[in-house]
């Protein structure tokens, strides 16, 4: 199975600052047929079920804000969010979807300072 | 609108069985593999079984191959998963999701309570 494990648990941020959530995963999830990452994010909401944000590593799922985005290759992977917004607390998830079975990160959660 | 809705859970003493149901709607419900995801407090995300569009790609986690199983009536527009030898660790609420690329649709959920 392909771990995957996130950076850090939790994060507080500023309004108006910049997030940072890393993910790492124990096998590279880097496709040589189609160069691409099969690497997903994920937002989750209290009392909410997750929600789409990044696939392919770096593409933003429609209707997805622009402050979101994707980067990395191989086995290491960040999202980054430009500049929090209040709407922007959640719990985040990393997911690769190279190979079964399908594993996610921990999740990391994102508070306001 | 894409739309999924899971139904059947409940408390259910270990040993025992149960099925739930996803009902889909908003799109072409056979053009898709659908997932079976459950989470816990403790354990996050954990990805339980998905199938192809017509029934006939099938996969599960090793936690719970053999006890449960995955099916789809696309006549209905519903994805089932029924679930047998019940564990306390089954304990969860399941989520069905929807395959584009990574999982672009979830329901929201029905709790499985599995108690002795």
């Amino acid at each position: 199975d392909i771990l995957m494990t996130q950076s850090p648990d939790s994060l507080t941020v500023s309004l108006g600052e910049r997030a940072t959530i890393n993910c790492k995963s124990s096998q590279s999830v880097l496709s040589s047929s189609n160069h691409r990452n099969y690497l997903s994010w994920y937002q989750q909401k209290p009392g909410q079920p997750p929600k789409l944000l990044i696939y392919w590593a770096s593409t933003r799922e429609s209707g997805v804000p622009d402050r979101f985005s994707g980067s990395g290759s191989g086995t290491d992977f960040t999202l980054t969010i430009s500049s929090l917004q209040a709407e922007d607390v959640a719990v985040y998830y990393c997911q690769q979807y190279y190979s079964l079975p399908y594993t996610f990160g921990q999740g990391t959660k994102l508070d306001i300072k | 609108e894409v739309q999924l809705v899971e139904s059947g859970g409940g408390l259910v003493q270990t040993g025992g069985s149960l099925r739930l149901s996803c009902a889909a709607s908003g799109f072409t419900f056979s053009g898709h593999w659908m997932n079976w995801v459950r989470q816990t407090p403790g354990k996050g995300l954990v990805w339980v079984s998905r199938i192809n569009g017509d029934g006939s790609n099938i996969a599960y986690a090793d936690s719970v191959r053999g006890r449960f199983t995955i099916s789809r009536d696309n006549a209905k527009n519903t994805l089932y998963l029924q679930m047998s030898s019940l564990r306390a660790e089954d304990t969860a609420v399941y989520y069905c999701t929807r395959t584009v690329v990574g999982f672009d649709s979830w329901g929201q959920g029905t709790l499985v309570t599995v108690s002795s």
